[in-house]
């Protein structure tokens, strides 16, 4: 199936640090969703999108559903140890779900 | 808020065995899915159901089977284990709007081993 083009792969930042990671497709997409996923535990849902330009915030993470409806961002602003996980981005279409590929974060106290 | 409960965190079991994930969510969501999650290569969709009685396959269905008896329940098996087949598996269920799926709900996953 088809796979979302997520970057970046990984991430080693300082505590405190600015995060920024992106998802692309050669799809139109209706809807842009944002998981976490914690080491050993299933994804969880942080944001999701639903219109073209949309900028939705959770708390230090903020989102934004690109204008060509091919691509999203996650920003992380002024982040924490347990920011720690795995992020990935998800398109709905028809009865399925693609998903990118993840960016692994790591924050160091 | 959803639940989507995984019967077993982890698993262990021998080559040969047939195993059973079990997967149940407490939203009424018509629909449920099963991926496995591998180093590298990332989410990949088994099988999922869109109704009681009714699957379709994913992109890597070979080695499984599933059965959704009751709505709220979506059970993966595994007919006859064999190594390549220890992952971690994940379930997620979703709502219909119209023609739109909602956001899925994943479960806690099951890290399945088979020595």
């Amino acid at each position: 199936g088809q796979q979302l083009n997520q970057s970046p792969q990984s991430m080693f930042i300082q505590e405190g640090e600015d995060v920024s990671m992106n998802c692309t497709s050669s799809s139109i997409f209706n809807t842009w969703l944002w998981y976490k996923q914690d080491p050993g535990e299933g994804p969880v849902l942080l944001i999701a999108l639903y219109k073209a330009g949309e900028l939705t915030s959770n708390g230090r993470l903020t989102a934004q559903f690109g204008i060509t409806r091919k691509d999203s961002f996650l920003n992380i602003s002024a982040s924490i140890p347990s920011d720690v996980g795995i992020y990935f981005c998800a398109g709905p279409t028809g009865n399925q779900f693609y998903f990118g590929t993840g960016t692994s974060l790591t924050v160091i106290p | 808020d959803v639940k989507v409960t995984q019967s077993s965190r982890y698993l262990v079991k021998r080559t040969g065995e047939k195993v059973f994930l079990e997967c149940v969510q407490d939203m009424d969501h018509e629909n449920m899915f099963w991926y496995r999650q591998d180093p590298g290569l990332g989410l990949r969709l088994i099988y999922f159901s869109y109704d009681v009685k009714m699957k379709e396959k994913g992109d890597i269905p070979e080695g499984y089977s599933v059965s959704r008896e009751k709505k709220e329940r979506f059970s993966l098996i595994l007919e006859s284990a064999s190594t390549n087949q220890t992952s971690m598996y994940l379930c997620a269920s979703t709502s219909l709007v119209g023609f739109s799926n909602q956001p899925q709900h994943f479960g806690d996953g099951t890290r399945l081993s088979i020595l």
